[in-house]
């Protein structure tokens, strides 16, 4: 298996503009994470979905972010309308039922 | 609420020397407790884990852990470092599934 893969990998938008990350998980995990990594913050989690559903989103920041899994091998993590504090590293992270997680390389956003 | 503490935002060694970096957990059950790493511009990979059982742990590239329940702790070890070492690590503590990260320890192996 090729891992998670996240798209795209580093992504400039202006302040306003809709963003829109994606995550491949590996094939046959259940668990799907969206976490954020900041300098002031850490690794926050956003959101998490259990076989294609959300179970946790109190994590995500406010209405502007939302997730979808529309099945088991595709999620997304969109952001609309931008805002230059959203800047930060997204991940990515799947797993099977009471295992390890397997983070993608991240999606690097730059919010002007 | 289940939380991590990793106490020391940076710690700094020299090659050779044990590396200690310290993680406590909170948690109203059992845990299931994890280390990350995390080289520049990558994501996290796993160095070890702990479910049940054995409360040694070995990981990979030399480290260990081991869960001490009455002190809350899971803290990392690796008796010489080496300069390849030199990354960001995070304890996690996962339940339900759920999984936590603490803040963070940026470990520097100086030559």
């Amino acid at each position: 298996d090729a891992g998670v893969i996240q798209s795209p990998r580093h992504e400039v938008t202006e302040m306003g503009q809709e963003v829109t990350l994606r995550c491949k998980p590996i094939s046959g995990h259940d668990y799907l994470f969206w976490y954020r990594q900041t300098m002031m913050r850490g690794l926050e989690l956003l959101i998490y979905f259990n076989n294609n559903v959300p179970i946790d989103d109190s994590g995500m920041p406010e209405d502007r972010f939302s997730a979808k899994m529309p099945n088991a091998s595709f999620s997304t993590l969109k952001i609309q309308p931008s805002e230059p504090r959203d800047s930060a590293v997204y991940f990515c992270a799947s797993s099977g039922f009471l295992a390890e997680a397997f983070f993608g390389q991240g999606t690097r956003l730059t919010v002007v | 609420a289940q939380s991590v503490t990793q106490l020391g935002s940076h710690v700094s060694v020299s090659e050779g020397a044990l590396v200690l970096l310290r993680c406590n957990y909170s948690s109203s059950v059992p845990p299931y407790l994890f280390w990350y790493v995390q080289y520049p511009n990558q994501g996290l990979q796993l160095l070890l884990k702990y479910t049940t059982g054995a409360t040694l742990v070995k990981g990979i590239n030399g480290f260990e852990a081991e869960f001490k329940k009455s002190e809350t702790s899971f803290h990392l070890t690796k008796p010489s470092a080496h300069m390849s070492d030199a990354a960001e690590y995070f304890c996690a503590v996962s339940l339900d599934n759920k999984l936590i990260f603490g803040a963070g320890t940026r470990l520097a192996v100086h030559p």
